[in-house]
């Protein structure tokens, strides 16, 4: 069974300040796709990477950046110089390759707050 | 980008209305649509899962006479929740994929925010 786990319920940090976002998961599959999600106070799902197991290397979009670590089953989320527009709830989910569907398997979520 | 419309995005009713929602794939034939449901400061559950054409999987747990799910076409499936009460007053949120397999990433809709008096 798939498992995705993030320890950190909830993360306040200080404008300008890196923070990273753990995630860390667990499957049977060798074929597997990782996600991160970011939901803002209005609900909607917000799609941030989709990484397949395949691909380790690490990924950068402006702010963010992903560590994905195949031999610790993580796959981290850093936010730089964070703002308190990424103020939000952040997902990570799992998706097995081999399982028929693209069912996710979602995280509890951790709150990140973004003060001025 | 892959648009998925969801409708309408916020519900109140009196206790035992119906209340359906709908969820629309714009620019994509959606082989496959998933329900989830979301309670306040919790993590997305998966509700079930439909096939365009045959009929919705549930995950364990989940009443399907409560949530009748009808996936009628390719850019259409809804959710109605039956005879509905306060304790099934949560955020539903839809998602839909091209195809089957973790390749085709799913699309998430804005949700619906439902809420049973």
């Amino acid at each position: 069974a798939q498992k995705v786990t993030q320890a950190q319920t909830e993360i306040s940090v200080v404008e300008k300040e890196d923070v990273t976002l753990d995630c860390v998961y667990e499957t049977r599959d060798t074929t597997y796709y990782l996600f991160w999600y970011k939901q803002p106070p209005s609900g909607e799902l917000v799609f941030l990477i989709r990484r397949n197991s395949f691909d380790e290397q690490n990924e950068i979009s402006g702010r963010y950046s992903w560590n994905f670590q195949k031999s610790t089953s993580s796959f981290n989320f850093t936010i730089t110089a964070s703002q308190v527009v990424d103020s939000a709830v952040y997902f990570c989910a799992l998706s097995e390759g081999n399982s028929g569907y693209s069912t996710l398997t979602f995280g509890k979520g951790t709150m990140l707050l973004v003060s001025p | 980008g892959a648009v998925v419309s969801q409708h309408p995005s916020r519900v109140i009713c009196k206790s035992g209305t119906s209340v359906k929602i709908e969820c629309r794939s714009l620019d994509f034939q959606a082989t496959t649509m998933f329900w989830y449901r979301q309670f306040p400061k919790q993590s997305l559950m998966l509700m079930a899962t439909s096939n365009e054409g045959s009929k919705a999987t549930y995950e364990q747990g989940v009443e399907k006479d409560k949530f009748l799910i009808n996936h009628a076409s390719l850019t259409l499936s809804t959710l109605t929740v039956t005879s509905a009460h306060p304790e099934d007053s949560s955020f539903y949120i839809c998602s839909a994929s091209p195809g089957q397999g973790g390749r085709q990433p799913q699309h998430f809709g804005d949700g619906t925010r439902l809420s049973i008096l």
